[in-house]
This record gives structure tokens, C-alpha cells and sequence, in this order.
């Protein structure tokens, strides 16, 4: 089992809506969780966070679900801007090293 | 402020010849990390460092080798040059345990072994 599977989409939507994606991870012992976004042949770039009270910025939130082992990102009112791969990022054991989804692709249509 | 630069960003390599990937850093990041991008497998770790002088293994170690002399930089070695090391890598440094602050990437290097 992988340790973070993610949807891979594509996620096709209209500018204006609400988008989310889900991750699940194995490691119930993770005490680390991020989203990452990578635009088409760059580098990951950090874009949030995720805590265990659910946190917000901007039009993104996202939320953490211990029991059930996944954590969300929820998009509103969708920009073209907003178009990139989406990945999920979760801390290993020793904590050093963190895994990555293989990302789920959002497209933001005009 | 570069942040974190990688050297070379292309590369062609014949099957057997070596090469080493350049990671700079000038953010005083305690923690670097070197990965591997391919198409459908997310990003694999290779190997990592906490600090100056140290290295450990990551999920894809064989075939590469890696140094880190000096905090700001990380080095990663191919020493014969496989297909199956055709991919993007990618460094990252964090300025410590990546738990609360996440990583800050490079923007790659692509490389092909013919």
C-alpha cells in the first residue's frame, strides 16, 4: 500500500467553483500533513499546511480527518491562476522524510 | 536571496558515465534533501541530510551517492549512469525538522541517460 494515495484526476472546472480534493495516508502515526502545488515543469511550491483544527487562506481551506486518515484542500471561487497539480505531503515515522502523492491536476476553464 | 539553486538544469548522459548534481543553498538550512520525480510515482527521496557532514539513505538510494562538506551545499552522484535514472530531481532544504515549516525546492534538473 502506498503510504499517500491521492485522485489524479484531471479535475476540470469553471471559474467561480468549488473544487476539493482528498488524501488518504497509512501512517497513523503522521503527525505532519502539507499541500504542495507544482505548475507544469517547475518545482513544488509550498501551499499550506494542514492542521488538526482545519485552517484556512484565502480561498483555500484545508482540514484533517484523523480517524479516517485523509486531509482535504478545498478551493473556492476557482482562478485560472489556480491551475497546477495539487500534491499531498505527509511526514514518515522518524520524521525526517516525508512522502508525496503523485498529485491530483486541476484545470480552471474559462 | 536565491534560495536554492540546482546546477546543472539539463543534462544528456550516455549509459556508464558519471555525474554529479550541484544543490545550493543560502537560506542557512540546517536539513537538504535531494529527490526524484517520474511520471505516475510522485517524488521518491533518495537521500537526505540533518546537518553538515551527515547523509542518510532515503525510499531510492542504489546508484546514487551523495556528500554534504559544507551546509549550503548537498552533492548528489551518479556513478554510472543508468535509463532507469532518466528523471527530473529535485533538491530541497529545510531550515529545520521540515515538521512545522515544510521544504523550499530547487527548480530541477532534468536529466536523461541514453
Amino acid at each position: 500500500r502506498k503510504e499517500v494515495e491521492q485522485d489524479p484526476g484531471p479535475f476540470n472546472v469553471p471559474e467561480g467553483a468549488t473544487v476539493a480534493f482528498n488524501c488518504t495516508y497509512s501512517n497513523s502515526a503522521s503527525q505532519s500533513f502539507f499541500w504542495y502545488r507544482q505548475d507544469c515543469r517547475k518545482e513544488p511550491k509550498l501551499l499550506m499546511s494542514v492542521y488538526s483544527s482545519g485552517n484556512e487562506d484565502g480561498r483555500f481551506t484545508a482540514q484533517l480527518n484523523r480517524a479516517s486518515q485523509y486531509i482535504s484542500l478545498l478551493i473556492r471561487d476557482s482562478k485560472l491562476s489556480d491551475s497546477a497539480t495539487y500534491l499531498c505531503v505527509v511526514n514518515s515515522n522518524t520524521g525526517n522524510q516525508f512522502y508525496f502523492g503523485t498529485g491530483t491536476s486541476l484545470t480552471v476553464i474559462p | 536571496n536565491a534560495g536554492v539553486t540546482q546546477t546543472p538544469k539539463f543534462r544528456v548522459l550516455k549509459t556508464g558515465q558519471s555525474m554529479t548534481l550541484l544543490c545550493a543553498q543560502d537560506m542557512n538550512h540546517e536539513y537538504m534533501y535531494w529527490y526524484r520525480q517520474d511520471p505516475g510515482m510522485g517524488l521518491r527521496l533518495i537521500h537526505y541530510s540533518v546537518g553538515e557532514g551527515t547523509t542518510a539513505k532515503g525510499e531510492v538510494p542504489d546508484g546514487y551517492n551523495v556528500s554534504r562538506l559544507k551546509k549550503q551545499n548537498f552533492l548528489l552522484g551518479l556513478e554510472s549512469a543508468a535509463p532507469s535514472q532518466t528523471s527530473v530531481y529535485f533538491c530541497a532544504s529545510s531550515y529545520s525538522s521540515p515538521l512545522s515549516y515544510g521544504y523550499t525546492f530547487g527548480s530541477g534538473t532534468r536529466l536523461t541517460v541514453v
